[in-house]
């Protein structure tokens, strides 16, 4: 089965430090991997995916990710953060074969301290 | 919001009442999910459709239900509804491999 780990319950940083949001998965299969923000009281918003290709994958608002295979990794990265980018983070993964189930790690909550 | 609205936003409930859900999507799409948000749990799925009429269960199934009549909407339905059932409810569209479109939630409390 499916797992996604975020290994951060909470990460509080200060205003245009550098931060980083960890992200494991666990599957016997191949994988397509998500990150997600939800800002308080609304929905989740699509913050980049990664489907193949380049392991470097660049969303919004300034955020990349990291697809890692051999350590089964999918660390979020932005060099300089900004007050706006508090939020809640979520991991998220997907099997590339026969999957309509999206599974969703624990959260990351980002605190941005100016 | 990318036409995704879920009714009510907010509802109290006593234990043991039937309550439902409403999800009405304005993009025509053929794939539309439940899923149940939770401290520390992130967000688990309940159950998803992949047609009218077609749907099928998530990890977090029991004790509800849901219906597809129409490409539009899908129902969420607690059929008798409990205090563990107190959460934030999550509507979402899309294929997975493209990403979901969320809507804004409901926010169930059972008293």
């Amino acid at each position: 089965a499916q797992s996604v780990t975020q290994l951060d319950s909470q990460v509080p940083v200060f205003e245009e430090a550098p931060v980083e949001l960890r992200c494991n998965y666990s599957s016997s299969v191949s994988v397509y991997l998500f990150w997600y923000v939800q800002y308080p009281n609304q929905g989740l918003q699509l913050l980049l995916k990664y489907l193949s290709g380049s392991t470097l994958v660049k969303g919004i608002n300034g955020f990349e990710a990291e697809f890692n295979k051999s350590q089964t990794s999918f660390h979020l990265r932005k060099p300089s953060v900004h007050i706006s980018d508090t939020a809640e983070y979520f991991c998220a993964v997907l099997r590339r074969t026969g999957g309509f189930k999206t599974i969703f790690g624990a959260g990351t909550r980002l605190f941005v301290k100016a | 919001d990318a036409g995704i609205t879920q009714s009510p936003r907010h509802k109290v409930t006593e234990t043991g009442t039937p309550v439902t859900l409403r999800c009405h999507q304005t993009e025509n799409h053929r794939y539309m999910y439940w899923y149940r948000q939770d401290p520390g749990h992130g967000l688990r799925l309940i159950h998803y459709s992949y047609g009218v009429k077609d749907t099928d269960k998530g990890e977090v199934s029991d004790g509800y239900s849901v219906s597809r009549s129409k490409t539009e909407d899908f129902l969420l339905t607690l059929e008798s509804a409990t205090s563990s059932q107190t959460s934030v409810y999550f509507c979402a569209i899309g294929t997975g491999d493209y990403g979901y479109t969320f809507g804004s939630g409901t926010r169930l409390t059972v008293v």
